[in-house]
């Protein structure tokens, strides 16, 4: 079955970079492409963007266009998402879906991104 | 890219219907057949509910439906159950080729 795996909690000082890992498996890995949603406490769902793992082309909206970087590594079949220059306002769980159609139907368990001084 | 508006909150009783909208423009709703609908609960993963307007994946409630006009697409649960009191969010495709969800609708089972 499919599984998005994602890395553990992190605690970050304003300013700093944080880089979110998403393996995934059950499925051939380059024909999809992985989406990266966040959820900022007690708030709703951001799109932040997506990768293509095959080609590894991104797109994302644009108020992320500047700090924040998808990559992919085919070989271990793992996305990453890094943010940088964080603020408080990036305290969110960030969650890794893949994208089937227009429906995200596998997600990965999330990851707590706390931004604190 | 603006959020996709949605009502804040939507109630009705067990066994009831009610519908929750979600309100885009031609850029992205009106634009595309690519709208979708997610459940969550609180502290959990969304769920996917509807794919491609009117499309239920395996495993979800035939109670659950889709479908749009115009710039609004619109989710509607009959028979409406316990279970199904969660936030409900929308998401469609733009025309940059990015995606915008709505602002999510909290339901309510009296």
């Amino acid at each position: 079955q499919v599984q998005l795996v994602q890395s553990g909690t992190e605690v970050k000082k304003p300013g700093a970079s944080v880089k979110v890992s998403c393996k995934a498996s059950g499925y051939t890995f380059t024909d999809y492409n992985i989406h990266w949603v966040r959820q900022a406490p007690g708030q709703g769902l951001e799109w932040m963007g997506w990768i293509y793992p095959k080609s590894g082309d991104t797109n994302q909206a644009q108020k992320f266009q500047d700090y924040v970087t998808m990559t992919r590594d085919t070989s271990i079949s793992t996305v990453y998402m890094e943010v940088s220059r964080l603020t408080s306002a990036d305290t969110a769980v960030y969650y890794c879906t893949r994208g089937v159609s227009s429906g995200y139907p596998d997600w990965g368990q999330g990851t707590l991104v706390t931004v604190s001084s | 890219q603006s959020a996709l508006t949605q009502p804040a909150s939507v109630s009705g009783s067990p066994g009831q219907s009610i519908t929750i909208s979600c309100t885009g423009t031609r850029s992205d709703v009106g634009g595309y057949n690519y709208v979708s609908w997610y459940q969550q609960h609180p502290g959990k993963v969304p769920k996917l509910m509807i794919y491609d307007v009117t499309n239920r994946p395996s495993g979800v409630s035939n109670r659950f439906s889709g479908s749009k006009s115009g710039n609004t697409a619109s989710l509607t649960i009959s028979g409406l159950q316990a279970e199904d009191e969660a936030d409900y969010y929308c998401t469609s495709k733009t025309n940059t080729a990015s995606y915008v969800f709505g602002t999510g609708t909290k339901v309510t089972v009296l």
